[in-house]
């Protein structure tokens, strides 16, 4: 799997958009980019994943580069709720485990 | 539809005890995995299971460490002679069969061994 650089921390003011780089240089072509995150030591909990198609849900949205070597998460509107490690992971669709790094942590600010 | 399961949420062991950790997987879900994450660390993956079967086991430690996930009843990872380093959370997920991108993690077992 390819490995991942994400910076360690960042802020975000409350409902304001956080956006989330992540850097995959050495990514392949079958290789997905996932995003998941932990809250204050709980179960990671899955937000969204892509190949090479910009993705949204309900939760957030993933931009992949046209050259797929970097991604970036947004979460829209940022609530307080939403502070966490998020973990930006790459794997190919037919393995299953997943490759958790250091991840960023997200600090939301009132 | 409950989440995943796991218990106990908090197991405290004496060194050269066993640990076991139960997981049960969300209603349905046939893949089970457990991660590991020591403190100020992200999750390790050890070991990924189907129903009776281990499918790949690469992240156990070759001694000490096992798991199961049998035709009835929750999957268990058993750690046998536990040691101060086994201290952390461990963490279950599952997957549906048709979605095997996306894990649903529980809430983790703390173990702390004295």
């Amino acid at each position: 799997d390819a490995k991942t650089t994400q910076p360690p921390s960042m802020d975000c003011a409350e409902g304001r958009a956080a956006n989330l780089p992540c850097n995959h240089s050495t990514i392949s072509g079958n290789e997905y980019v996932y995003w998941y995150r932990q809250i204050h030591s709980q179960g990671p909990q899955y937000i969204i994943h892509g190949l090479k198609n910009n993705e949204t849900n309900e939760m957030a949205s993933l931009i992949i580069t046209e050259d797929r070597k970097s991604s970036t998460l947004i979460l829209p509107h940022a609530t307080l709720r939403d502070t966490a490690v998020y973990y930006c992971i790459v794997r190919a669709g037919g393995f299953n485990k997943f490759y958790f790094g250091s991840g960023t942590k997200l600090n939301v600010k009132p | 539809n409950a989440g995943v399961m796991q218990n106990p949420r908090h197991l405290v062991r004496r060194r050269g005890q066993e640990a076991r950790l139960r997981c049960s997987p969300m209603k349905g879900h046939s893949h089970v995995y457990w991660y590991r994450q020591l403190p100020e660390e992200g999750l390790k993956f050890m070991v990924y299971l189907q129903k009776e079967n281990i499918i790949d086991e690469s992240g156990m430690p070759k001694e000490r460490f096992s798991a199961e996930f049998p035709k009835e009843g929750p999957s268990i990872l058993r750690i046998q002679q536990v040691v101060r380093g086994d201290s952390a959370a461990y963490f279950c997920a599952s997957s549906p069969t048709d979605r095997l991108y996306t894990q649903y993690f529980g809430p983790g077992t703390r173990l702390t061994v004295l």
